[in-house]
C-alpha cells in the first residue's frame, strides 16, 4: 500500500517568503509527527497531532511555525518569513501503535 | 529531558569488514529502541528493541539492548558498498500525549568497494 508522502519533494524560498509543506500519512494512522533534520543532524521533534488534535507542539523553534491537521489526515506545515537556519529536510512521519512509517522528506533551501 | 547520543560520528571502511554502531540513551518511561538507515530519503525501519539481552537479527545485522547500561548496539557483518548510509537511534517513551521518538544524531557510515 501507499507509504507517507510528501510535496513538494525539494522546495527552494528567499529568505523571508512563507512556504507551505504538506504530509500525507497513512490512512487510518491516528498520530502524526513533523521532525526537522539539519544537515548532518538527527532528526528533531517539532510537533505532534493524535487526529486533528496538536498535542505537542513544544518543538516548533519560533512562532514563525505553525502546523495543521484540520480533518485528521494530511497536514501542512507552514514557516512564515523564512530564514537561512530553517533550511533542513522536513520529515513526517505516521504512526498506529508501536512503528512509524517516515515520509521521503521535503529539503527546503532557504536563499 | 530525553537524550540519544550515538557513536561513532563517522565510519569509514572496506568491504568485508564487521562495524559496530554504538547508540546509549537517557529517557523517562523508556518504552522501545529503534534503528533506522537513511539513506537520502525516508529514515526505514531496521529493528525495535523493548527488552534487554535479546539479539535481533535481519541477515548482515544484528542488534542488541542493554537496559541497564542503557545502551544498543548496532552490529554490521560482512559489510557491503550498499550499507554506506545514516543509522539512527530512537527511543520511545511510554507518554501519554504520544509516543515521540527522540533520535540521536546518527552514525554515518561509509563503505569503500
Amino acid at each position: 500500500g501507499a507509504g507517507v508522502s510528501q510535496s513538494p519533494r525539494y522546495k527552494v524560498a528567499k529568505r523571508g517568503q512563507d512556504v507551505a509543506l504538506r504530509c500525507d500519512p497513512i490512512s487510518g494512522h491516528v498520530s502524526l509527527f513533523w521532525y526537522q533534520q539539519a544537515l548532518g543532524q538527527g532528526p528533531e521533534f517539532l510537533t505532534y497531532f493524535q487526529n486533528e488534535a496538536q498535542l505537542d507542539k513544544s518543538g516548533l523553534p519560533s512562532d514563525r511555525f505553525f502546523a495543521e491537521r484540520p480533518e485528521g489526515s494530511v497536514s501542512t506545515l507552514k514557516i512564515q518569513r523564512t530564514q537561512q537556519e530553517d533550511s533542513a529536510v522536513y520529515l513526517c512521519a505516521s504512526s498506529l501503535g508501536s512503528l512509524w512509517d517516515f515520509g521521503p522528506g521535503t529539503r527546503l533551501t532557504v536563499t | 529531558e530525553d537524550k540519544v547520543v550515538q557513536s561513532p560520528l563517522s565510519l569509514v571502511v572496506h568491504e568485508g569488514d564487521t562495524v559496530t554502531l554504538n547508540c546509549s540513551y537517557e529517557v523517562t518511561n523508556f518504552r522501545s529502541l529503534l534503528w533506522y538507515k537513511q539513506e537520502k530519503k525516508a529514515p526505514t525501519f531496521l529493528f525495535m528493541l523493548t527488552s534487554s539481552g535479546i539479539e535481533k537479527k535481519s541477515g548482515r545485522l544484528s542488534s542488541i539492548l542493554d537496559k541497564k547500561e542503557l545502551f544498543s548496539i548496532l552490529n554490521i557483518t560482512a559489510t557491503q558498498t550498499g550499507d554506506s548510509a545514516v543509522y539512527l537511534c530512537a527511543v520511545a517513551p511510554y507518554n501519554n500525549a504520544g509516543n515521540m521518538l527522540t533520535f540521536g544524531g546518527g552514525t554515518r557510515l561509509m563503505v569503500k568497494p
